[in-house]
């Protein structure tokens, strides 16, 4: 069946460093593919998304294209900032597929 | 737009209670869901539906039930309150519309004591 598979965390960074979250995934055909993010006490909303191969979803400096190829969808961002600390899934869902997939999500704190 | 609105926040139950968690969505999504999330982890699937008089269950439905009589409400119940059902849940509901994204309530935080 399908799967996603998230980097490990936690994950701690400075202020204005670089972030990676590694994302990929298992599944057949052409799934959409999603980041979420929690802030702490909240529910999951979307930061971005990406529905076909190379395409490259944005969202408040963050950044992930859809790699068929390596089957993956890294989340990116080129400065973090402190308000970015949060939970991050990602996830996928199949067209005309009833569930969303998710990751087992990446928590990550930005010390100032 | 009030999107989905969950109902508590907050609860506190004893061993053996029941409840109901109350789910609503305006957004006339056919498909609603229901996760928890136990500390420091990722979701999972109690139960699903896919429009009204439909429900299915996900990764971990025992001890909840489920109904949805019309497209806006999905409530959950817990039967038997146990304290393996102290968690965070969340109600999603997404349009039937292929590669649209989930949206998620602010989540009802159960303790069972």
């Amino acid at each position: 069946g399908d799967s996603v598979t998230q980097m490990e965390g936690p994950v701690t960074l400075s202020e204005e460093a670089f972030l990676t979250i590694n994302c990929t995934y298992t599944a057949t055909g052409y799934p959409s593919l999603f980041w979420y993010v929690q802030y702490p006490g909240e529910g999951l909303q979307l930061l971005l998304k990406a529905t076909k191969a190379d395409d490259k979803g944005s969202n408040k400096g963050f950044e992930a294209t859809y790699r068929k190829e390596t089957t993956s969808f890294h989340l990116e961002k080129g400065s973090v900032q402190v308000s970015d600390s949060a939970v991050y899934f990602c996830a996928l869902s199949h067209q005309g597929a009833q569930k969303l997939v998710f990751g087992q999500g990446t928590r990550l704190t930005i010390n100032p | 737009n009030a999107g989905v609105t969950q109902t508590p926040k907050f609860r506190i139950l004893k061993i053996g209670q029941s409840m109901t968690l109350q789910c609503a969505q305006d957004m006339n999504h056919n498909y609603m869901y229901w996760y928890r999330q136990d500390p420091g982890m990722g979701l999972k699937l109690i139960y699903y539906s896919v429009g009204a008089g439909i429900t299915d269950k996900g990764e971990v439905p025992n001890g909840y039930n489920v109904s949805r009589s019309t497209t806006e409400d999905f409530p959950l119940r817990l039967e038997l309150a146990a304290p393996s059902q102290t968690s965070v849940y969340f109600c999603a509901s997404r349009t039937d519309v292929p590669n649209t994204e989930a949206f998620f309530g602010q989540g009802t935080r159960l303790t069972v004591v």
